[in-house]
């Protein structure tokens, strides 16, 4: 069973530069997760996606941030515009949905903003 | 709302017995976990435990939980260096997990 799958892997851009990241989670999933991980941290949870629709976003900054899951399989997580402070490692996570809510972690984007 | 808290650093040598410890505030949690995370890559699942059961055994890996004092622990048998790596505890609740900042474990030949 393939994981999840997310790209690309590193991304360097500068700072007031749109960028964005893509998720496949895995078959079957219905739950998909979006987390921002800084240096040193845990990952926090940005968004959570139930099928299409976004159950918490409660943590999303919404000024710059939004999120989309067409169809309920892939998602993209987009910042426009990026800041200096949005450095950092932006994991994927899905799982089968409730009672089973075990989350697999997809290798995570690592964006530098310069 | 739920704090997770780890010790930040463990080092032990090749073949000894690690331990990582963790400690919650919500004593609701249902599924409690430990992911492991090498340098970058994203965090693999190691194993979990239902908040019913007090033990669970995994090949080298035991986890134990002590629900009256919200205290996790994650222990690996015979530590190889291939187990360095930084090990997440993370607590569900409400449909999401929170995560500790992570025990990073060195483990010298």
């Amino acid at each position: 069973e393939a994981g999840v799958v997310q790209s690309p892997r590193y991304k360097i851009i500068e700072k007031k530069q749109p960028v964005a990241f893509w998720c496949n989670p895995i078959s079957g999933h219905n739950t998909l997760y979006w987390y921002l991980q800084n240096l040193g941290q845990g990952p926090e949870l940005l968004i959570r996606y139930e099928n299409e629709e976004a159950v918490d976003d409660s943590q999303l900054p919404k000024d710059r941030f939004s999120a989309e899951r067409l169809k309920g399989v892939d998602s993209t997580l987009k910042i426009q515009p990026a800041e200096l402070g949005d450095s950092a490692v932006y994991l994927c996570a899905s799982s089968r949905g409730s009672p089973d809510e075990t989350q697999y972690f997809g290798p995570g984007t690592r964006l530098l903003v310069l | 709302g739920e704090d997770v808290e780890q010790s930040l650093f463990l080092s032990v040598r090749e073949g000894d017995s690690s331990v990582i410890n963790c400690t919650y505030t919500d004593s609701s949690s249902t599924y409690l976990y430990w992911y492991k995370q090498e340098p970058g890559a994203g965090l693999q699942l190691l194993t979990y435990i239902f908040s019913n059961m007090d033990m669970k055994q995994d090949q080298r890996l035991t986890v134990l939980l002590n629900k009256k004092d919200k205290h996790l622990s994650l222990r690996i048998a015979d530590t190889q260096t291939g187990d360095s790596a930084i090990y997440f505890c993370a607590v569900s609740g409400y449909s999401t997990l929170t995560f500790g900042k992570g025990t990073m474990l060195l483990v010298s030949p």
